[in-house]
């Protein structure tokens, strides 16, 4: 497996202001991946981040929305952009890693984020 | 479409076996997963089945699949209160794309 940390683990924001959430892994992955949490509700995949290239979103997810960063094979960044209470959700970052049982997605603690 | 089903809530007694159950729909899945969360925390692999599977065990946990039915299983045996947590069962679609598809969670409360 590998060790994922997410930070902010928690925030609460105002409507209108964004925020990056950052995903640090332990190893390099070849495949990390956003996910939202909405209350009470099961995980839905935001966008899959690759390295070296465009992120590649899901239906009902724009880049505008949710640009994403991955800059090298341990690191990814979300952004939620020009937030709304509707965004308030759980986010968490996955990894599916190389070498191993590749289809396993292994996930991060999670960001817990507010929006007022 | 692609749709994970689950229900949403069981409860056991403590030392009693739990069945958590699962239906999907993609047929051409590779592997199939059970996920933990419990309150306030992220994700947790529990286990996971690849689909020319029938049944894997590991310590209190047994998974059971009927590709036949898409019908997947989680018992846990001896269920104690620390067992207690959301579970969720996910599908990996075929097509070498490493989408998960997940249900939307069983609600397993352990009472005394």
């Amino acid at each position: 497996s590998a060790v994922i940390s997410q930070k902010p683990s928690r925030d609460i924001c105002q409507r209108g202001t964004s925020l990056t959430i950052q995903c640090q892994v332990d190893s390099q992955v070849t495949m990390m991946f956003w996910y939202r949490q909405q209350p009470g509700q099961s995980l839905t995949l935001i966008a899959t981040a690759n390295q070296g290239s465009e992120a590649t979103y899901e239906s009902g997810f724009v880049i505008d929305k949710f640009p994403i960063s991955r800059p090298n094979l341990t690191f990814s960044t979300l952004t939620v952009s020009n937030m709304s209470p509707e965004d308030s959700s759980i986010y968490l970052c996955s990894v599916a890693l190389a070498g191993g049982i590749t289809d396993t997605q292994y996930f991060g603690p999670g960001t817990r984020l507010t929006v007022l | 479409g692609e749709d994970v089903e689950q229900s949403l809530f069981l409860s056991v007694r403590e030392g009693d076996s739990s069945v958590i159950n699962c239906t999907y729909t993609d047929s051409s899945s590779t592997y199939l997963y059970w996920y933990k969360q419990e309150p306030g925390a992220g994700l947790q692999l529990l286990t996971y089945i690849f689909s020319n599977m029938d049944m894997k065990q590991d310590q209190r946990l047994t998974v059971l699949l009927n590709k036949k039915d898409k019908h997947l299983s989680l018992r846990i045996a001896d269920t104690q209160t620390g067992d207690s947590a959301i579970y969720f069962c996910a599908e990996n679609l075929s097509g070498g794309y490493n989408k998960l598809i997940f249900g939307a969670g069983t609600r397993l409360a352990v009472h005394p």
